[in-house]
């Protein structure tokens, strides 16, 4: 069964707009959340990365992290057209050695 | 870019034929993972290596699949009988240990007609 459950599936926003994705592990042994961000036709590329409880942001991508109830948020202010891309969220154990569980992804478009 | 370096980007194989597809790794990184992604772009973990050791693999790969990081060689995932359903991006990442980041290859498209 899938263990990170990402929503929604697809989100279009406009040029400007804020972004909100979400997700969440129902591996209570998991312990490192991790954001990547893929375009169409290329690799997986790490946007940021989360392990502490509250927020952390970078330019204009704010994660988010809820230890307790292993659920991550992903929110991109002032969209922009090279944001739409599929948004891949993952969790990881201390223990497995960096082994990614991925979720399904929420696909981003940002309309012009 | 990636320093992930993944080979061949595209290979199209019969059904019952042998896949084979190499990945060098970023320098200096002793992790290796293989990922499948479906149509679906649902990921699969396929196994991981430690330096030439095989951490983990899941009953798929060690039922069907022949993987090896030889050192001074590029790592390789093989596909001993390709079925319709094995169709998929393989991707191949590195890394230096637990919980840093993981880089990807490009990856190799696999189609089997």
């Amino acid at each position: 069964q899938q263990k990170v459950q990402q929503s929604p599936e697809s989100l279009i926003v406009p040029e400007g707009g804020m972004a909100s994705l979400n997700c969440t592990s129902s591996d209570r042994n998991v312990d490192y959340f991790w954001w990547y961000r893929q375009h169409s036709g290329k690799s997986p590329k790490m946007l940021m990365s989360i392990f502490s409880n509250g927020e952390k942001e970078e330019g204009r991508f704010t994660v988010h992290l809820n230890k307790a109830s292993l659920h991550t948020s992903l929110h991109i202010r002032d969209s922009q057209p090279s944001d739409s891309a599929l948004y891949l969220c993952a969790a990881s154990r201390g223990s497995a050695l960096g082994r990614l569980h991925f979720g399904a992804g929420t696909q981003l478009i940002v309309i012009p | 870019n990636s320093k992930v370096i993944q080979t061949p980007r595209y290979l199209v194989k019969g059904q019952g034929q042998k896949a084979k597809m190499r990945c060098i790794p970023e320098k200096g990184h002793p992790v290796v993972f293989w990922y499948q992604q479906n149509k679906n772009n649902e990921f699969k973990f396929l196994i991981n290596f430690q330096n030439q050791e095989v951490l983990q693999q899941i009953d798929m790969t060690e039922k069907r699949f022949s993987a090896e990081c030889p050192s001074n060689s590029p790592c390789s995932l093989e596909i001993q009988s390709s079925e319709a359903g094995d169709s998929a991006l393989y991707l191949c990442a590195s890394s230096l240990q637990g919980h840093t980041e993981v880089f990807f290859g490009k990856g190799t498209r696999l189609t089997v007609v």
